[in-house]
């Protein structure tokens, strides 16, 4: 009964590929969140959706598109795949209205570009 | 932007001390201020959090103090155990900002037996 679940949990590719990584809540938050974790363990926000509305967008290569068909799930593609996009990406999701609470992490999904 | 400063980036304790992990951050209006566990190779969970109306909270061995003149806040373990080797994260969120977490760069902490 797994809170935030990803897919898939590893993913190797070659340079110049499209990817895609699910994400999929039920929690019943209202806000998800893309989060990219380099090699040396940094955390740093990608993409933020409220109610399928994209609300943040930090300085990410317009290679990346989120999506959100509805306020439970939100994916990520990822458009001709570069050496310097390997990372972990965890998706996550948090209940913000009335106050900022707890951000439930999903288990990553680790992208190898080769 | 809101920027966090974590020190120090590597702790290693004997099983029993205790160890304190600091953060300062930049935004003012921040007011949310979770600290994560993250185990190799799993998911940042988090352990503690405070807000900024309370200076201190405790959870057992765990405690988190907050300064908000300073712009500062510390995550304190008590009577370390091996199992809590891991690497950990303070994070700072302002309300506004709809969860958005700006994470410090973490510290690798080992506690030996």
């Amino acid at each position: 009964d797994t809170a935030v679940s990803q897919t898939p949990k590893y993913l190797v590719t070659q340079m110049g590929n499209d990817k895609s990584i699910k994400c999929e809540q039920n929690l019943g938050h209202d806000t998800m969140y893309w989060y990219k974790q380099d090699s040396k363990k940094f955390l740093k926000i990608m993409f933020s959706y409220n109610n399928k509305e994209l609300i943040i967008n930090e300085t990410v290569p317009n290679r990346f598109s989120p999506k959100s068909p509805d306020k439970a799930h939100l994916n990520l593609h990822i458009n001709s795949l570069e050496l310097g996009d390997s990372a972990v990406y965890f998706c996550a999701s948090s209940q913000v209205r009335g106050g900022n609470t707890e951000a439930f992490f999903g288990q990553g999904t680790r992208l190898t570009v080769v | 932007g809101e920027n966090v400063e974590q020190h120090p980036s590597t702790l290693s304790v004997q099983e029993g001390d205790s160890a304190v992990i600091k953060c300062t951050y930049s935004d003012s209006a921040s007011n949310y201020f979770p600290w994560y566990k993250q185990e190799l190779g799993k998911r940042p969970q988090l352990i503690i959090d405070i807000r900024s109306n309370v200076g201190e909270k405790k959870d057992q061995r765990i405690a988190v103090t907050l300064n908000k003149t300073a712009k500062h806040f510390s995550l304190h373990i008590t009577e370390t155990q091996p199992e809590d080797s891991a690497v950990y994260f303070c994070a700072a969120s302002r309300g506004t900002s709809y969860g958005k977490l700006t994470f410090g760069q973490g510290t690798i902490l080992t506690v030996h037996p």
